[in-house]
């Protein structure tokens, strides 16, 4: 079955700088590539998503890009704000017709 | 539309004792996925009902079962109980099978003594 893995597991940053989580994935038909926000006693929430025919997505500060000869796919946070301090999954479809999941990214972000 | 909704959002439970928590997904979805969150292992697939079918099921014991209804609730049921099964069960509904966004819905938080 498919493997994701994700990295770092804890991420630092300093309010306004760049945050980026980085997952591996191993099926090459994995297709649809969703990443989530989780706050502290919330549900996941998708924050952004990207299919296997585009490289690259953006919504305002964030962006996720996709190498598919690597096999791994990225999650970009710009100008990073408190308020995004939270765990972030990767996640990947695969071609198990499930989700598999990396196993999260604790982000904190220091005003 | 309202949000995914699951109940009870807490529950303790002993050891072999069994539970069966319930997840309504979105109006209109017709998929509902059930997971495990525990620490350090992230998010862990149990199943997926969609038009009150199991598509697909994932590593767990048959402890682990699920039935959808017509309305497209779902429930899952842990029988005899092992310390190992707390965690947060978190459903997730989709309009459609497969490869569609999923919603998350707040959890179940079991804690097995």
């Amino acid at each position: 079955g498919e493997n994701v893995e994700q990295h770092p597991s804890t991420l630092s940053v300093q309010e306004g700088d760049s945050a980026v989580i980085k997952c591996t994935y191993s099926d090459s038909a994995s297709n649809y590539f969703p990443w989530y926000k989780q706050e502290l006693g919330k549900r996941p929430q998708l924050i952004i998503d990207i299919r296997s025919n585009v490289g690259e997505k953006k919504d305002q500060r964030i962006a996720v890009t996709l190498n598919k000869t690597a096999k791994h796919f990225s999650l970009h946070i710009t100008e990073t704000q408190p308020e995004d301090s939270a765990v972030y999954f990767c996640a990947a479809w695969a071609t198990g017709n499930q989700f598999y999941f990396g196993t999260g990214t604790s982000l904190t972000v220091i005003p | 539309k309202a949000g995914v909704t699951q109940t009870p959002r807490y529950l303790i439970k002993t050891r072999g004792q069994q539970v069966t928590l319930s997840c309504s997904p979105i109006s209109g979805h017709r998929s509902v996925s059930w997971y495990q969150q525990t620490p350090g292992q992230g998010l862990q697939f149990l199943f997926e009902y969609f038009s009150e079918t199991q598509r697909n099921k994932g590593n767990f014991p048959g402890r682990f079962s699920g039935r959808q209804f017509s309305n497209s609730r779902s429930e899952m049921n842990v029988s005899t109980l092992e310390l190992g099964d707390s965690a947060l069960y978190l459903c997730a509904s989709s309009l459609g099978a497969g490869k569609e966004t999923q919603y998350f819905g707040p959890g179940t938080r079991l804690l097995v003594l």
